[in-house]
């Protein structure tokens, strides 16, 4: 879905290193998310935010941070990224219809390698 | 916390057969369970979803069933083919709506 773009697709870092991986969405959609996935884990939650003023943790939150610049923007940092943080990162968007959840929408992912 | 299970963790089948998914959640307030289809390098794509007031759903040669008595919901494949061969996620909301929480996933294989 060229809706949703995420930036870098691929990057490699050293056990240390600040990193940040951005995601943009020309959905207007509200409520953003981003997921790690591991193989054989599936799927698991680091942070969503509804709106600009709004963040909230996920299941794995330790060791990231996020930043919600605009309605349009969602940023994932890791601070001092560690070799356990080796995974596929996805972020998402919905649009939820009277506070339901709904469908949501993933972007490309981003791989992300830490020595 | 929420929890949702999903089995197998892999399924090979013959093309033509049916697929079967199943997945158990924890929390009786979940009312939307979406499942999704991931292809290999590719993102995860939702292919079929339900909601609580809702038995069973179909499109085409997907179906999804939910017994929210038991807090289990399947996702059903009939006549599969190649195409098909994929992970599948299952996922239910969490009791404030505001997330989901993903099954572990299931790789399907299916061979002509």
């Amino acid at each position: 879905d060229a809706d949703v773009t995420q930036t870098p697709r691929n990057r490699i870092t050293k056990t240390g290193k600040r990193i940040m991986l951005e995601c943009s969405q020309t959905k207007g959609h509200d409520r953003m998310y981003w997921y790690r996935q591991d193989p054989g884990l599936g799927l698991r939650l680091i942070y969503y935010s509804f709106d600009v003023k709004d963040i909230n943790k996920g299941e794995i939150s330790d060791g990231y941070s996020v930043s919600r610049q605009a309605q349009a923007k969602f940023s994932l940092s890791l601070e001092s990224a560690i070799p356990n943080q080796t995974a596929l990162y996805f972020c998402a968007t919905s649009d939820p219809i009277a506070g339901a959840q709904e469908t949501q929408y993933f972007g490309p992912g981003t791989r992300l390698l830490v020595l | 916390g929420e929890n949702v299970e999903q089995h197998p963790s892999t399924l090979s089948v013959q093309e033509g057969d049916s697929a079967v998914i199943k997945c158990t959640y924890s929390d009786s307030a979940s009312n939307y369970f979406p499942w999704y289809k991931q292809e290999l390098g590719k993102r995860p794509q939702l292919i079929i979803d339900i909601r609580s007031n809702v038995g069973e759903k179909k499109d085409q040669r997907i179906a999804v069933t939910l017994n929210k008595t038991a807090k289990h919901f399947s996702l059903h494949i009939t006549e599969t083919q190649p195409e098909d061969s994929a992970v599948y996620f299952c996922a239910a909301s969490n009791q404030a709506g505001t997330a989901l929480i993903f099954g572990k996933g299931t790789t399907l294989s299916v061979s002509s």
